[in-house]
């Protein structure tokens, strides 16, 4: 069956711009979360949903923001973005309501470069 | 506060040989997952193994186990025979209950490097 799947792969934006990031996850998993992927700060979670409902955010400012589709699909935005943005944004899916027991897959992540 | 360490930055090891990814994590919950990734430039992170705290038995996926000793609070990772492809980055994750909410989340450690060579 197809895994996470992440769009677009790579992009480039300016500062100040604003950037969508899409993920579609398994089949039949509800759970999707974000993290984003840095050589400074490793891998930080930034928020999960869960049917269609953020159930979990990390310690990111406003300018991160996500939902989540009624059919599971998964869709995160910065804004006004920095310098400071550039990293490798990865979603992952997962079965159930609690990570604890079920495998969680991620994506091959999408690759934002702000300049 | 819960917490991934893995001590190793780098690791190196020939071909067909086994190697051990060290992983200790800190955590006072009684229910947790274990989990490994591997990473290879290209990026996406690729599920490995998992090992829930309940579990009696060590897991093992093919060439991979987790080396799972709960007293100890260490979860290595052990490949068998190397092959070039598993040069990449390798990282531990525990999965947790947040207080309070209920829900559970994924700390990840800083990861080990690890090279194969011919």
């Amino acid at each position: 069956k197809a895994g996470v799947t992440q769009t677009p792969r790579y992009l480039i934006k300016t500062r100040g711009q604003q950037v969508t990031l899409s993920c579609s996850p398994i089949s039949g998993h509800r759970s999707v979360s974000w993290y984003q992927q840095t050589p400074g700060q490793g891998l930080q979670f930034l928020f999960e949903y869960f049917s269609e409902t953020q159930r979990n955010k990390g310690n990111f400012p406003g300018r991160f923001s996500g939902r989540q589709f009624s059919n599971s699909r998964s869709e995160m935005n910065v804004s006004t973005l920095e310098l400071g943005d550039s990293a490798l944004y990865l979603c992952a899916s997962s079965l159930g309501q609690n990570s604890i027991g079920n495998t969680i897959y991620f994506g091959e992540g999408s690759w934002l470069t702000v300049v | 506060a819960q917490k991934i360490t893995q001590t190793q930055p780098g690791m190196f090891v020939q071909e067909k040989e086994a190697v051990t990814l060290d992983c200790t994590y800190d955590t006072s919950d009684p229910s947790y997952g274990l989990f490994w990734y591997k990473q290879p430039s290209s990026g996406e992170m690729i599920f490995l193994i998992y090992q829930g705290s309940y579990d009696q038995q060590n897991a093992t996926e093919g060439r991979y186990s987790l080396n799972f000793q709960k007293a100890r609070k260490s979860a290595n990772l052990v490949i068998s025979a190397s092959q070039l492809g598993d040069s990449a980055m390798y990282f531990c994750a525990m999965s947790y209950t947040l207080s309070g909410s209920g829900y559970s989340t994924l700390t990840f450690g800083k990861g080990t490097m690890l090279l194969v060579s011919p």
